[in-house]
């Protein structure tokens, strides 16, 4: 079967650097997402990565390594504002979307 | 495994036909779903949040004599596109609340391509 595994809460403090994790099992891969998501809101887009590496944008990089079937997203000098769910999602060979249950971060002062 | 599935996967139709899309929740009962719809590489857009038994309440500027929503049990949901126009060419992706766990889950998109 296909599944994605992400940690379901995470906790840190504000200023500081997180990275969550996603672990994927997929028919073919197409791509890995990030997306982040407020209470009540509608997921945001954060990053899209299809070769293996870092992508760095601003204070958020995404990790991927194929081959492990492994990817994170580092979230650094942390924003209240960062509390939020975070998603991660991939492409399979037919191109449709298999999606992780989130990953619930909380940030304290 | 997925908890939320939608039919069909891929569509392609002409110009000025209509397309259902449907969107089903597996293992729960899903009071509330949701349709978005997304452009490569960007934000998912809210189109409609659909409640079971009740009318959908659409976001502003999503037609809803256009996208016809119908979520008839608490299981099912559906989203017609009516009249579809090249523009309409999307990746539709629903969603579905669990009420016990108060999670939202996301179902695996719909290929939309309107020639």
């Amino acid at each position: 079967g296909q599944n994605i595994d992400q940690p379901t809460e995470m906790t840190a403090t504000e200023g500081a650097i997180v990275q969550i994790n996603c672990t994927y099992q997929t028919s073919g891969f197409n791509g890995l997402f990030w997306y982040q998501q407020h209470a009540g809101e509608a997921p945001t887009f954060l990053s899209y990565n299809v070769l293996d590496g870092l992508e760095e944008k601003g204070r958020f990089s995404s990790f991927l390594s194929r081959s492990k079937g492994y990817s994170y997203l580092l979230l650094k000098e942390l924003q209240m504002k960062d509390s939020a769910s975070y998603l991660c999602a991939v492409m399979d060979s037919n191109y449709q979307l298999i999606w992780g249950a989130g990953t619930k971060l909380i940030i304290k002062p | 495994g997925a908890v939320v599935s939608q039919h069909p996967s891929w569509v392609i139709c002409k110009s000025g036909t209509s397309v259902k899309i449907e969107c089903r929740s597996l293992d729960f009962q899903a009071t509330t779903m949701f349709w978005y719809r997304q452009f490569p590489k960007q934000s998912l857009m809210l189109m409609a949040t659909s409640n079971e038994g009740s009318k959908a309440t659409y976001e502003q500027g999503v037609e809803k004599d256009k996208f016809l929503i119908n979520h008839a049990s608490l299981t099912l949901s559906t989203l017609t596109v009516t009249s579809a126009h090249p523009e309409d060419s999307s990746f539709y992706i629903c969603s579905a609340r669990d009420p016990d766990s108060d999670t939202q889950y996301f179902g695996p998109g719909t290929r939309l391509t309107v020639l």
